[in-house]
């Protein structure tokens, strides 16, 4: 069965406190992994895509990288306007399957 | 604004009666998606249009629900018979064919409550 598991669900760092968050996922036949930002009563906004393990890719404070079992979105010296749910999603066929999310609050 | 846009923004109806959601992509996208969303889950995808064909639909959208996409501009999601339990946040979102084909750009969403 294709599920992905984030962790941990809810995190608080202090303002400049650089941490991870965690995507692992099982799946068949994996055509792509994404991050995603979401605001509370927002739709989701598109960060990054990833195809294959070994590939990064950054944007400000934001880097994502990807093995073959899980991904990890670093968050390098964070800001208030950082807090956010933090969404993961896979892309197998046609379908995408997201997890529950990291809600991640940063406290100045 | 050429951002995804979704109207209504809010409905309340009671349990038995239909809706009617609609989304306008973004103009240039081709792909077109519907989701919903519970409070503290991820998105659920429901289905997905290239152009005017549906070409995919999870094994969870109930014989409730009806999406279409005429002329492969904008979309309809009808939800039949509401129940209490499709009381969500409905999500559609839209992409690119192409290099870009999987950023997805979603809209503000509907959020439905049946009462």
């Amino acid at each position: 069965e294709d599920q992905v598991t984030q962790s941990p669900e809810a995190l608080r760092l202090q303002e400049g406190e650089s941490s991870s968050l965690n995507c692992s996922y099982t799946v068949s036949g994996l055509r792509g992994l994404f991050w995603y930002r979401q605001d509370p009563g927002k739709g989701p906004e598109f960060l990054f895509t990833l195809y294959s393990a070994g590939e990064e890719k950054e944007k400000e404070r934001l880097k994502a990288t990807l093995t073959k079992k899980e991904s990890f979105l670093h968050i390098t010296a964070p800001k208030p306007e950082d807090s956010a749910t933090y969404l993961c999603a896979v892309r197998t066929g046609n379908q995408f399957y997201f997890g529950t999310g990291t809600s991640l609050t940063v406290i100045p | 604004d050429t951002g995804v846009s979704q109207n209504p923004r809010h409905k309340i109806t009671k349990r038995g009666q239909n809706v009617t959601f609609r989304c306008d992509p973004i103009s240039e996208h081709n792909r077109l998606y519907w989701y919903r969303q519970t409070l503290g889950q991820g998105p659920e995808f429901l289905t997905y249009f290239q152009n005017e064909a549906q070409l995919e639909k999870s094994r969870l959208l109930s014989d409730r629900f009806s999406a279409e996409r005429p002329k492969g501009s904008f979309s309809t999601l009808e939800i039949q018979r509401t129940e209490q339990g499709d009381s969500a946040m409905y999500l559609c979102a839209s992409s690119f064919t192409g290099p870009l084909v999987d950023e997805q750009y979603f809209g503000p969403g509907t959020r439905l409550t049946v009462t």
